[in-house]
């Protein structure tokens, strides 16, 4: 099975609001976790990703962090808009010659304009 | 071209049928890998290729599912004696040297009737 989860299958949130999109994983020799986000139709596009020896990172109105004691990775949207309406996955990278990427099974977002 | 591209983007195929799936990755891009979708589920890892080499094929679900990267830039995925539970999403995904972000095609869209 996976190793990586997610908490809530879905979020719902008022569009200006910050939204926070959580997931647990198992793997503790993962050496990244990454941040796809997936539009109906399209395959996954890359959002952020984090060295596991970080605990936070930030992008364009998003910000990653994670916590290696309780396995636990979060994804904020701050300011989130229509277009950001879509469903996010969490990954991990896993060494296996080079390295692959395992996805869980995803949360779908929804903005109320 | 400018992205990952896959093709066809629909297949309908009778059960029993053998099927292939064509990815034109990233030109420059070393690793490529293969992704099942089910509706509604995350992307699951099928298999890894660095260059022509398979380096991982052990998310590949049976023996009737086969993939090659002969020359180390197409791939096709191969799946023999197609069965309904074959009916999914099917996503490539290639990736520069050294770098974390896999940028993914639209995915083929297979059903098996």
């Amino acid at each position: 099975g996976e190793s990586v989860g997610l908490h809530l299958p879905t979020l719902s949130v008022q569009e200006g609001d910050n939204s926070i999109i959580n997931c647990a994983y198992s793997n503790s020799a993962s050496d990244y976790f990454i941040w796809y986000k997936q539009e109906s139709g399209k395959g996954p596009q890359f959002i952020i990703d984090i060295r596991s020896n970080m605990d936070k990172r930030q992008g364009q109105r998003v910000t990653v962090l994670l916590n290696k004691t309780v396995k636990h990775l979060s994804l904020q949207i701050a300011a989130t808009q229509p277009g950001d309406s879509a469903v996010y996955f969490c990954a991990e990278n896993i060494m296996t010659g080079g390295f692959k990427t395992i996805f869980g099974a995803g949360t779908r977002l929804f903005v109320k304009a | 071209g400018a992205g990952v591209s896959q093709s066809p983007r629909y297949k309908v195929a009778k059960r029993g049928q053998d099927v292939a799936l064509r990815c034109d990755p990233i030109s420059g891009h070393v690793s490529l890998f293969w992704y099942q979708q089910a509706l509604g589920q995350g992307p699951e890892f099928l298999t890894y290729f660095q260059n022509e080499a398979q380096l991982d094929k052990s998310g590949l679900p049976s023996d009737r599912f086969f993939a090659e990267r002969p020359e180390g830039s197409v791939s096709t995925l191969k799946i023999q004696r197609t069965q309904q539970e074959d009916s999914a999403v099917y996503l490539c995904a290639s990736r520069r040297r050294g770098n974390t972000e896999a940028f993914f095609g639209q995915g083929t869209r297979l059903t098996v009737v």
